[in-house]
């Protein structure tokens, strides 16, 4: 089974980091790009940042460029997002996503559970 | 960077009822366009992509369609189990920028 597992979220102040890891299972990891999309409460969704299969690209949403760090460790199936300078703005929960190539098209097709990161004093 | 803008923000329709929900680019992206829905508590679920084509295991009561700047995803006969807030997603370039979402309910 296809399955990606979310882990640590929490309560941080504001300034604070956190780093959120993405475990990864029944599929090989290394073959795909993998994103980090947020929704904060209430709201809707955010792409935050993808990395390609093997490291090759990285790319950030404009806004959070220079606080959220994205990276990958193939070996351990595991994806990462560095998080710092955290603000209150930043609450939400945050999605690992797999993007599943579809010829020259994309789509997000597998979801994880999410990890609530909360910033507040 | 390229805006996708959904209308309406929120529906209400009758069960079996034919409901279509508009994305909008603020640029052309050809058709290098996702839909997602997501159920009230549940992650996000891909429906379609390309555009049109529709994703493995969704009913064929989806369908999508478009190209360049405006997009449209129809609902043909409503089911209750719809009942969720649906975005689209550009992704010809970074940055792979959802719209605002569009929240349906039953009547």
């Amino acid at each position: 089974e296809v399955q990606l597992v979310e882990s640590g979220g929490g309560l941080v102040q504001p300034g604070g980091s956190l780093r959120l890891s993405c475990s990864a299972s029944g599929f090989t990891f290394s073959g795909d790009s993998m994103n980090w999309v947020r929704q904060a409460p209430g709201k809707g969704l955010e792409w935050v940042s993808s990395i390609g299969g093997g490291g090759d690209y990285i790319f950030y949403a404009d806004s959070l460029k220079g606080r959220f760090t994205i990276s990958r460790d193939n070996a351990k199936n595991s994806l990462y997002l560095q998080v710092s300078s955290l603000r209150a703005e930043d609450t939400a929960v945050y999605y690992c996503a797999r993007l599943r190539k579809y010829g020259n098209h994309w789509g997000l097709d597998v979801w994880g559970q999410g990890t609530t990161v909360t910033v507040s004093s | 960077d390229i805006q996708m803008t959904q209308s309406p923000s929120s529906l209400s329709a009758s069960v079996g009822d034919r409901v279509t929900i508009t994305c909008r680019a603020s640029q052309g992206i050809s058709n290098y366009l996702a839909w997602y829905q997501q159920k009230p508590g549940e992650v996000p679920k891909l429906l379609l992509y390309a555009a049109s084509t529709l994703q493995s295991g969704v009913p064929s009561r989806f369908s999508g369609s478009g190209s360049g700047t405006d997009f449209t995803l129809t609902i043909n006969s409503l089911q209750p189990e719809d009942v969720a807030t649906y975005y689209c997603q550009k992704y010809n370039s970074a940055p792979l920028t959802f719209g605002g979402g569009t929240k349906v309910e039953i009547k």
